[in-house]
């Protein structure tokens, strides 16, 4: 089957704009997370969500950060009036429960000008 | 606060060598353990789990943890170039399911 699909791949924005990155997980998965990779750097958590239960939102660095998951499949990642420190590359992940192996999709690079 | 640490390298071996690749977490509650594996500018993929103190062989991959001594490690036999990537350890504990990455270990293995 497919794996996790991410868009766009790559985004480049002007500072102050918002913008929207997608996640398809894998069909079935009922956990997916968000994470950010500044370069060279590790994971950063962002977000969790499993099922129909309420958010785990503790990494989120910011109210401009916001997640939503809707139908318990797709994800939708919102940075509001973006910064030049979210140049990231935005990784999400689902497994087919909590505490499984997370399989990752491609990432979204973002670029903040 | 909950933290897995890995040496950022590089680590350096020649080809057919064993590379060992190791891992500490502060978290004695962390119950499942990965390792991943991330090319440059590609996301991560698991190359073996653990749950249990021991060793679990996969091929020429061999992760052991030492739930007392709170360290994993990963072991390539016959590495090859290919081999060389990131290594991302994660911990997570049976009250989260939020795993915890290190930030990694380089491998370069050279022909």
């Amino acid at each position: 089957g497919a794996g996790v699909s991410q868009s766009p791949s790559n985004k480049v924005t002007e500072k102050g704009k918002d913008v929207e990155l997608r996640c398809d997980p894998i069909s079935g998965h009922t956990a997916l997370y968000w994470y950010r990779q500044s370069l060279g750097q590790g994971l950063e958590f962002l977000i969790y969500f499993q099922g129909n239960s309420a958010p785990d939102k503790s990494g989120l660095p910011s109210d401009r950060f916001s997640a939503e998951r809707t139908g318990g499949s797709v994800s939708t990642l919102t940075i509001q009036r973006t910064q030049q420190e979210d140049s990231a590359v935005y990784l999400c992940a689902s497994s087919l429960a909590g505490l499984d192996i997370q399989y990752f999709g491609a990432g979204t690079r973002l670029s903040v000008l | 606060q909950k933290e897995v640490e890995q040496n950022s390298g590089p680590l350096s071996v020649p080809e057919g060598a064993i590379a060992s690749l190791n891992c500490t977490y502060s978290d004695r509650g962390s119950q499942s353990f990965f390792w991943y594996r991330q090319y440059s500018g590609k996301s991560p993929e698991l190359i073996m789990s653990i749950y249990s103190n021991g060793d679990k062989e996969d091929g020429r991959f061999t992760a052991q943890l030492n739930k007392a001594s709170q360290y994993v490690s990963l072991l390539i036999r016959d590495s090859q170039p290919s081999d060389s990537a990131t290594y991302l350890c994660a911990g997570a504990s049976g009250g989260s399911y939020i795993p915890t990455f290190g930030r990694g270990t380089s491998l370069i293995v050279h022909p």
